[in-house]
């Protein structure tokens, strides 16, 4: 497609259950990131995807968090068990590759609300 | 480890005024500079970037930004805005170093102009 593309666009969930959300990136676009946008506190990076290398899971905030990406284009999140403090917008960006100099083209986002 | 620092999380302007968002950053290596912008309801789009080069960069709409590396900034300025720049704009700052891929955001800052 023409964007990142991430579904759904809203997700309203009971606490303790799992949710699944999914980014789409822009074809041909090898580096994959998720970052998690809180009320006034920016942007917090959470996992990146690069080609076939490991991906650095270095911001998922617990175990409770794991993404995965198949065939090198479309990634989930997955949130396990969520809780209150889950609920944020959840934001997907691609790039050419995994260098700052290309920029990252984001999605519009997945609005999680646990309640 | 990198932070930006956005001295106001809003601004209000009048229509045809000049603007100036802040961006202070802290980094012990160099690095890449970026102002997004994220008009409601939509993901961040990348607005202008530093790299390399002139300190002074422009986007296509009208805003520049310039890397002063001594006061470690990178303010947005706008001479005149018009009603379609109400956003939220966020700086990000990673670094320049081979490889890396890591953005870190500011908090951001709510542009809002009045009529």
């Amino acid at each position: 497609g023409a964007g990142v593309s991430q579904s759904p666009s809203n997700k309203v969930t009971e606490k303790g259950k799992d949710v699944e959300l999914r980014c789409d990136p822009i074809s041909g676009h090898t580096a994959l990131y998720w970052y998690r946008q809180s009320l006034g506190q920016g942007l917090e990076f959470l996992i990146y995807f690069q080609g076939n290398s490991a991906p650095d899971k270095s911001g998922l905030p617990s175990d409770r968090f794991s993404a995965e990406r198949t065939g090198g284009s479309v990634s989930t999140l997955t949130i396990q068990r969520t809780q209150q403090e889950d609920s944020a917008v959840y934001l997907c960006a691609s790039s050419p590759a995994g260098g700052q100099n290309y920029g990252y083209t984001f999605g519009s986002g997945t609005r999680l609300t646990v309640v | 480890a990198q932070s930006v620092t956005q001295l106001d999380s809003q601004v209000p302007v009048f229509e045809e005024a000049p603007v100036e968002l802040r961006c202070n950053y802290s980094s012990s290596v160099s690095v890449y500079l970026f102002w997004y912008v994220q008009y409601p309801n939509q993901g961040l789009q990348l607005l202008l970037k530093y790299l390399s080069g002139s300190t002074l960069v422009e986007s296509i709409n009208g805003f520049e930004a310039e890397f002063n590396k001594s006061q470690t900034s990178f303010h947005l300025r706008k001479p005149s805005v018009h009603i379609s720049d109400t956003a939220e704009y966020f700086c990000a700052v990673s670094d320049s170093g081979a490889g890396s891929y890591q953005l870190t955001f500011g908090k951001g800052t709510k542009l809002s102009v009045i009529p």
